[in-house]
C-alpha cells in the first residue's frame, strides 16, 4: 500500500507570494491533517479535513487555508507568505477522524521563503 | 505554554541496553498518547500508542507506560539497536480532536554499537 504522498518535496518562494501544497492520503483513509514543523515551535497542528469538511483548526492565521477533494486528496494554501512561514509542512492521514487510529505522515514539503 | 514536554533533548545508549524516553504533560483533558520516531528527511513514523484507560502497552521491543496521576509517560526500548537512532516525539490528544495532536519537542536517541 502506498504511503502518504506530498508534493512538491521542496519549494522556494518570495515573501508576499502564495503557495499551494498537495497531499495524497493512504488509499482508504478519509481524514487528512496538516502540521507545520519549525525548529522553534516544533510540530504544530494546522487543520484537519474529513469528508471534504474542515473539522478542526489550529491556532494559525487565516492566511493558512486548506481543502479536501472527494477522493480525499488535500491541498493547503498559504497566502502573502512571510519569512516565518519557512518550515516543513507535513500531511498525515488516518482511517477515520474520530477513532484512535494513528496518523500516518508523509515526508513533508520543505518551504523556504526568501 | 508547552502542554507536552520532553525535557531531555538527547539520549545516548549502548546497543543491547534499555532506552527510556520521558514525556510530561500538563493538560488533564489529554486521554490518548502516542510515540513517533523521525529520521532526517522523512516524516514521523507511528510507533505505539496508549489510551488513558490503560497504564501500559507493549509492542515488541517497545513499551509505553502512562502514569496519569503524575501526568507522565515513558517509552522503553529493549533491547536498543543502532537502527533505533532517531528523534522520538511524544504526542497527546483529547476527544475534541483526535487528529489535533500536541507534540513534544523531541528527544534525539543515539544507540552506540
Amino acid at each position: 500500500k502506498a504511503g502518504v504522498t506530498q508534493t512538491p518535496r521542496y519549494l522556494i518562494k518570495t515573501r508576499g507570494q502564495q503557495v499551494t501544497l498537495s497531499c495524497s492520503p493512504i488509499s482508504g483513509h478519509r481524514s487528512v491533517s496538516w502540521y507545520q514543523q519549525t525548529p522553534g515551535q516544533g510540530l504544530q497542528f494546522l487543520f484537519e479535513y474529513f469528508s471534504e469538511t474542515q473539522r478542526n483548526k489550529g491556532n494559525f492565521p487565516g492566511r493558512f487555508s486548506g481543502r479536501q477533494f472527494s477522493n480525499s486528496r488535500s491541498e493547503m494554501n498559504v497566502s502573502t507568505l512571510e519569512l516565518g512561514d519557512s518550515a516543513l509542512y507535513l500531511c498525515a492521514s488516518s482511517l477515520d477522524g474520530r477513532d484512535n487510529s494513528p496518523l500516518h505522515f508523509g515526508n513533508g514539503t520543505r518551504l523556504t521563503v526568501t | 505554554d508547552q502542554q507536552v514536554k520532553q525535557n531531555s533533548p538527547s539520549l545516548s545508549v549502548q546497543e543491547g541496553r534499555i532506552s527510556i524516553l520521558n514525556c510530561d504533560y500538563t493538560n488533564s483533558m489529554f486521554d490518548y498518547f502516542l510515540w513517533y520516531k523521525k529520521y532526517p528527511a522523512e516524516g514521523p513514523t507511528f510507533l505505539i500508542s496508549i489510551s488513558s484507560i490503560k497504564d501500559k502497552n507493549e509492542d515488541g521491543r517497545f513499551t509505553v507506560f502512562l502514569n496519569k496521576s503524575a501526568k507522565h509517560l515513558s517509552l522503553h526500548i529493549v533491547p536498543s539497536q543502532p537502527g533505533d537512532s532517531a528523534v522520538y516525539f511524544c504526542a497527546a490528544g483529547d476527544d475534541t480532536g483526535r487528529r489535533a495532536l500536541t507534540f513534544g519537542s523531541g528527544t534525539r536517541l543515539q544507540v552506540q554499537p
